[in-house]
């Protein structure tokens, strides 16, 4: 069974740090693929990025940065120069052979101005 | 359009009345997917379906809960005789695939589902 796991459940920063969000998964899937997603207080779920299990690339994308080892399970996710917008629950997801998400329990991320 | 719209965005239900919610994926997407996101931060999947079709409904609570997707139609999740615990955000995402490709799953902005 898939398991994925944030161990921080609140994190509070000072705006322009930056902040590192972990995450855990379990899987005994070769092909998977792992997604992290952003929950503003409005409450919609925003796609932030998709990574197949083959691609151990580490990401860019703006503030945004992600890397993604599999010899430790774990594709964490850091923002740099933290924003107040940046403010949210931020959740990790797996998928694979089950066919459907499994979520983490996620982050509560709070910028301070 | 390159929205999932879900309807309505809340609902409140005395406690054995029948809820009904729906969801418009995106255009060309095949895939749609049901959630219930419980106290706040744990999400359960609930069913998926490719174009009309069920493809995995592992997660339904078969004996209240029921869904379709009919062609031209929004797709919908029904709730027969709403229990307190159904209390919760139900989201619906689609895609164009199972595996979330290109731009992942695509969510809607829920409907909040209050049984009192």
């Amino acid at each position: 069974a898939q398991k994925v796991t944030q161990a921080q459940t609140e994190i509070s920063v000072v705006e322009k740090e930056d902040v590192t969000l972990d995450c855990v998964y379990e899987t005994r899937d070769t092909t998977y693929y792992l997604f992290w997603y952003k929950q503003p207080p409005s409450g919609e779920l925003v796609f932030l990025i998709r990574r197949n299990s083959f691609d151990e690339q580490n990401e860019i994308s703006g503030r945004y940065s992600w890397n993604f080892q599999k010899s430790t399970s774990s594709f964490n996710f850091t923002i740099t120069a933290s924003q107040v917008v940046d403010s949210a629950v931020y959740f990790c997801a797996h998928t694979g052979s089950a066919r459907q998400l499994t979520f983490g329990s996620g982050t509560q991320l709070t910028v301070l101005p | 359009g390159e929205e999932v719209a879900q309807t309505p965005k809340h609902l409140v239900r005395g406690e054995g009345q029948k809820a009904k919610l729906y969801c418009a994926p995106i255009k060309g997407h095949s895939y749609v997917f049901w959630y219930q996101q419980v106290l706040k931060n744990e999400f359960k999947f609930l069913i998926s379906f490719q174009n009309e079709n069920v493809f995995d409904e592992t997660g339904m609570p078969k004996e209240r809960f029921s869904a379709k997707c009919l062609p031209n139609s929004p797709c919908s999740l029904e709730i027969q005789a709403t229990k307190l615990e159904d209390s919760a955000v139900y989201f619906c995402a689609s895609s164009q695939s199972w595996q979330g490709a290109n731009y992942g799953y695509t969510f809607g902005s829920g409907t909040r589902l209050t049984v009192v």
